[in-house]
Protein backbone atom coordinates (compact mmCIF):
# COMPACT_ATOMS: atom_id res chain seq x y z
CA UNK A 1 0.00 0.00 0.00
CA UNK A 2 1.28 3.42 -0.62
CA UNK A 3 -0.31 7.14 0.30
CA UNK A 4 -3.05 7.13 2.77
CA UNK A 5 -5.86 4.92 2.60
CA UNK A 6 -9.03 4.57 3.81
CA UNK A 7 -11.33 1.76 4.54
CA UNK A 8 -14.23 1.49 4.26
CA UNK A 9 -14.54 3.68 1.30
CA UNK A 10 -18.72 3.20 1.61
CA UNK A 11 -20.66 2.96 4.93
CA UNK A 12 -24.80 3.19 5.81
CA UNK A 13 -25.52 3.45 9.94
CA UNK A 14 -28.60 3.65 11.35
CA UNK A 15 -28.59 6.73 13.90
CA UNK A 16 -28.40 4.82 16.95
CA UNK A 17 -25.34 2.25 15.15
CA UNK A 18 -21.80 2.48 16.27
CA UNK A 19 -18.72 2.45 13.47
CA UNK A 20 -15.36 3.24 13.14
CA UNK A 21 -13.35 4.88 9.92
CA UNK A 22 -9.90 4.03 9.82
CA UNK A 23 -6.74 6.05 7.74
CA UNK A 24 -3.27 4.63 7.27
CA UNK A 25 -0.37 6.63 5.75
CA UNK A 26 2.71 5.15 4.68
CA UNK A 27 4.05 8.18 3.55
CA UNK A 28 6.27 8.63 7.21
CA UNK A 29 4.41 11.78 8.16
CA UNK A 30 4.07 12.90 11.60
CA UNK A 31 0.32 14.69 11.31
CA UNK A 32 -2.95 13.36 10.78
CA UNK A 33 -6.29 14.76 9.96
CA UNK A 34 -9.47 14.77 9.56
CA UNK A 35 -12.36 16.50 7.04
CA UNK A 36 -15.84 16.75 6.57
CA UNK A 37 -16.68 17.07 2.95
CA UNK A 38 -20.56 17.51 2.49
CA UNK A 39 -22.07 18.33 -0.85
CA UNK A 40 -21.82 22.29 -1.87
CA UNK A 41 -19.60 22.68 1.41
CA UNK A 42 -15.79 23.81 1.56
CA UNK A 43 -13.85 20.89 2.80
CA UNK A 44 -14.33 21.24 7.14
CA UNK A 45 -11.27 20.38 8.91
CA UNK A 46 -12.51 18.29 12.17
CA UNK A 47 -9.34 17.20 13.83
CA UNK A 48 -5.37 17.42 13.64
CA UNK A 49 -2.90 15.05 15.19
CA UNK A 50 0.50 16.18 15.35
CA UNK A 51 2.95 13.49 16.76
CA UNK A 52 -0.21 11.27 17.61
CA UNK A 53 -1.36 14.14 20.39
CA UNK A 54 -4.71 16.12 19.36
CA UNK A 55 -3.71 19.76 18.54
CA UNK A 56 -7.33 21.16 17.05
CA UNK A 57 -10.90 19.95 17.73
CA UNK A 58 -12.77 21.95 15.27
CA UNK A 59 -16.03 22.41 17.94
CA UNK A 60 -16.81 19.06 16.32
CA UNK A 61 -19.76 16.90 18.22
CA UNK A 62 -18.93 14.24 20.88
CA UNK A 63 -20.68 11.75 18.43
CA UNK A 64 -17.33 11.53 16.08
CA UNK A 65 -14.43 10.34 18.62
CA UNK A 66 -11.07 10.37 16.94
CA UNK A 67 -8.75 8.13 17.82
CA UNK A 68 -4.38 8.00 16.70
CA UNK A 69 -2.92 5.45 18.35
CA UNK A 70 -0.08 6.03 16.32
CA UNK A 71 1.75 8.13 13.67
CA UNK A 72 0.55 6.31 10.92
CA UNK A 73 -3.20 5.21 11.95
CA UNK A 74 -6.38 7.32 12.64
CA UNK A 75 -9.91 6.70 13.64
CA UNK A 76 -12.87 8.48 13.83
CA UNK A 77 -15.19 6.74 16.49
CA UNK A 78 -19.20 7.22 15.12
CA UNK A 79 -21.60 6.95 17.05
CA UNK A 80 -25.50 8.11 17.41
CA UNK A 81 -25.19 10.39 14.33
CA UNK A 82 -27.43 12.41 12.51
CA UNK A 83 -28.88 11.71 9.09
CA UNK A 84 -27.13 15.64 8.39
CA UNK A 85 -23.61 13.86 9.17
CA UNK A 86 -23.77 11.82 5.90
CA UNK A 87 -21.13 13.47 4.38
CA UNK A 88 -17.73 11.94 2.31
CA UNK A 89 -15.11 12.18 5.09
CA UNK A 90 -11.01 12.47 4.20
CA UNK A 91 -8.40 11.65 6.31
CA UNK A 92 -4.58 13.48 5.20
CA UNK A 93 -1.21 13.66 6.69
CA UNK A 94 1.25 15.66 5.99
CA UNK A 95 4.64 16.62 7.66
CA UNK A 96 4.69 19.17 9.77
CA UNK A 97 7.40 21.52 10.23
CA UNK A 98 8.39 22.85 13.64
CA UNK A 99 7.01 26.59 12.80
CA UNK A 100 3.59 25.02 12.34
CA UNK A 101 3.26 26.16 8.51
CA UNK A 102 2.18 22.78 6.61
CA UNK A 103 3.79 20.77 4.00
CA UNK A 104 1.71 19.68 1.59
CA UNK A 105 -1.40 17.50 2.75
CA UNK A 106 -2.13 14.21 1.40
CA UNK A 107 -5.45 12.95 1.12
CA UNK A 108 -6.87 9.49 1.12
CA UNK A 109 -9.31 8.73 -1.40
CA UNK A 110 -12.73 9.13 1.56
CA UNK A 111 -15.34 7.20 3.10
CA UNK A 112 -18.66 8.13 1.81
CA UNK A 113 -20.55 8.04 5.01
CA UNK A 114 -24.75 7.69 4.79
CA UNK A 115 -26.91 8.00 8.06
CA UNK A 116 -29.97 7.05 7.60
CA UNK B 1 -9.21 36.09 9.99
CA UNK B 2 -7.72 34.22 6.94
CA UNK B 3 -9.98 33.16 4.15
CA UNK B 4 -9.65 31.67 1.07
CA UNK B 5 -12.85 32.85 -1.87
CA UNK B 6 -13.00 30.63 -5.18
CA UNK B 7 -16.10 33.20 -6.63
CA UNK B 8 -16.73 30.29 -9.50
CA UNK B 9 -18.72 27.84 -8.24
CA UNK B 10 -18.87 26.26 -12.03
CA UNK B 11 -17.21 26.39 -14.72
CA UNK B 12 -18.52 24.64 -18.44
CA UNK B 13 -15.62 24.29 -21.47
CA UNK B 14 -15.18 22.24 -24.65
CA UNK B 15 -12.20 20.44 -24.89
CA UNK B 16 -8.87 22.46 -26.13
CA UNK B 17 -10.03 25.59 -24.67
CA UNK B 18 -7.71 27.60 -22.00
CA UNK B 19 -9.57 27.84 -18.79
CA UNK B 20 -8.23 30.23 -15.58
CA UNK B 21 -10.01 29.36 -12.05
CA UNK B 22 -9.61 31.85 -9.78
CA UNK B 23 -8.54 32.20 -6.40
CA UNK B 24 -8.66 35.04 -3.44
CA UNK B 25 -6.91 34.92 -0.34
CA UNK B 26 -6.82 36.51 2.81
CA UNK B 27 -4.25 36.85 5.90
CA UNK B 28 -2.26 39.22 7.65
CA UNK B 29 0.50 36.93 7.97
CA UNK B 30 3.40 37.61 5.91
CA UNK B 31 4.52 33.93 5.82
CA UNK B 32 1.91 31.60 4.34
CA UNK B 33 1.42 29.17 1.47
CA UNK B 34 -0.69 28.75 -1.03
CA UNK B 35 -1.98 25.25 -2.68
CA UNK B 36 -4.11 24.06 -5.48
CA UNK B 37 -5.72 20.63 -4.99
CA UNK B 38 -7.55 18.31 -7.57
CA UNK B 39 -10.89 16.14 -6.52
CA UNK B 40 -12.06 13.90 -9.31
CA UNK B 41 -14.85 12.15 -8.82
CA UNK B 42 -13.25 9.35 -6.92
CA UNK B 43 -13.14 11.69 -4.48
CA UNK B 44 -9.40 11.77 -3.42
CA UNK B 45 -8.29 14.86 -3.47
CA UNK B 46 -4.62 15.01 -5.47
CA UNK B 47 -1.83 17.94 -4.81
CA UNK B 48 -1.02 19.94 -8.01
CA UNK B 49 1.38 22.97 -6.81
CA UNK B 50 2.53 24.86 -3.05
CA UNK B 51 3.36 28.32 -3.26
CA UNK B 52 4.99 30.20 -0.32
CA UNK B 53 4.24 33.98 0.22
CA UNK B 54 7.80 35.03 -0.56
CA UNK B 55 8.09 33.40 -4.32
CA UNK B 56 5.94 35.38 -6.55
CA UNK B 57 7.08 33.73 -9.62
CA UNK B 58 4.80 32.21 -11.88
CA UNK B 59 5.20 28.49 -12.56
CA UNK B 60 4.21 26.29 -15.51
CA UNK B 61 3.91 22.24 -15.40
CA UNK B 62 3.05 20.68 -18.40
CA UNK B 63 -0.16 22.07 -19.36
CA UNK B 64 -0.90 23.95 -15.85
CA UNK B 65 0.20 27.34 -14.69
CA UNK B 66 -0.11 29.57 -11.95
CA UNK B 67 -0.40 33.09 -11.20
CA UNK B 68 0.60 34.49 -8.17
CA UNK B 69 0.20 38.37 -6.84
CA UNK B 70 0.28 39.61 -3.85
CA UNK B 71 -0.37 42.85 -4.25
CA UNK B 72 -3.86 41.32 -5.29
CA UNK B 73 -4.26 38.55 -2.83
CA UNK B 74 -5.01 35.96 -5.77
CA UNK B 75 -3.48 32.74 -6.79
CA UNK B 76 -5.32 32.07 -10.20
CA UNK B 77 -4.93 28.46 -11.89
CA UNK B 78 -4.88 28.15 -15.67
CA UNK B 79 -5.03 24.81 -17.38
CA UNK B 80 -4.54 25.45 -21.33
CA UNK B 81 -5.60 23.23 -24.01
CA UNK B 82 -8.09 21.66 -21.30
CA UNK B 83 -8.94 17.85 -21.48
CA UNK B 84 -11.93 16.00 -20.76
CA UNK B 85 -10.06 14.38 -17.75
CA UNK B 86 -9.41 17.63 -16.25
CA UNK B 87 -13.45 17.60 -15.45
CA UNK B 88 -12.90 17.35 -11.78
CA UNK B 89 -13.69 19.74 -8.52
CA UNK B 90 -10.65 22.05 -8.20
CA UNK B 91 -9.75 23.71 -4.59
CA UNK B 92 -7.31 26.77 -3.63
CA UNK B 93 -6.38 26.21 -0.02
CA UNK B 94 -3.97 28.56 2.38
CA UNK B 95 -1.85 27.65 5.27
CA UNK B 96 -0.24 30.11 8.12
CA UNK B 97 1.57 29.32 11.20
CA UNK B 98 -0.65 27.27 13.75
CA UNK B 99 -0.90 24.27 11.09
CA UNK B 100 -4.15 24.97 9.59
CA UNK B 101 -4.98 24.74 5.80
CA UNK B 102 -8.02 26.79 5.28
CA UNK B 103 -9.45 25.44 2.08
CA UNK B 104 -11.83 27.51 -0.80
CA UNK B 105 -15.74 26.19 -1.73
CA UNK B 106 -14.28 24.78 -4.41
CA UNK B 107 -14.81 24.90 -8.63
CA UNK B 108 -16.38 22.19 -10.50
CA UNK B 109 -14.83 22.04 -13.90
CA UNK B 110 -16.58 20.35 -16.59
CA UNK B 111 -14.75 19.99 -19.99
CA UNK B 112 -17.03 18.70 -22.56
CA UNK B 113 -15.85 16.96 -25.89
Amino acid sequence: ETGVTQTPRHLVMGMTNKKSLKCEQHLGHNAMYWYKQSAKKPLELMFVYNFKEQTENNSVPSRFSPECPNSSHLFLHLHTLQPEDSALYLCASSQDRPDRILGEQFFGPGTRLTVL
Amino acid sequence: AQKVTQAQTEISVVEKEDVTLDCVYETRDTTYYLFWYKQPPSGELVFLIRRNSFDEQNEISGRYSWNFQKSTSSFNFTITASQVVDSAVYFCALSVSGGKLIFGQGTELSVKP
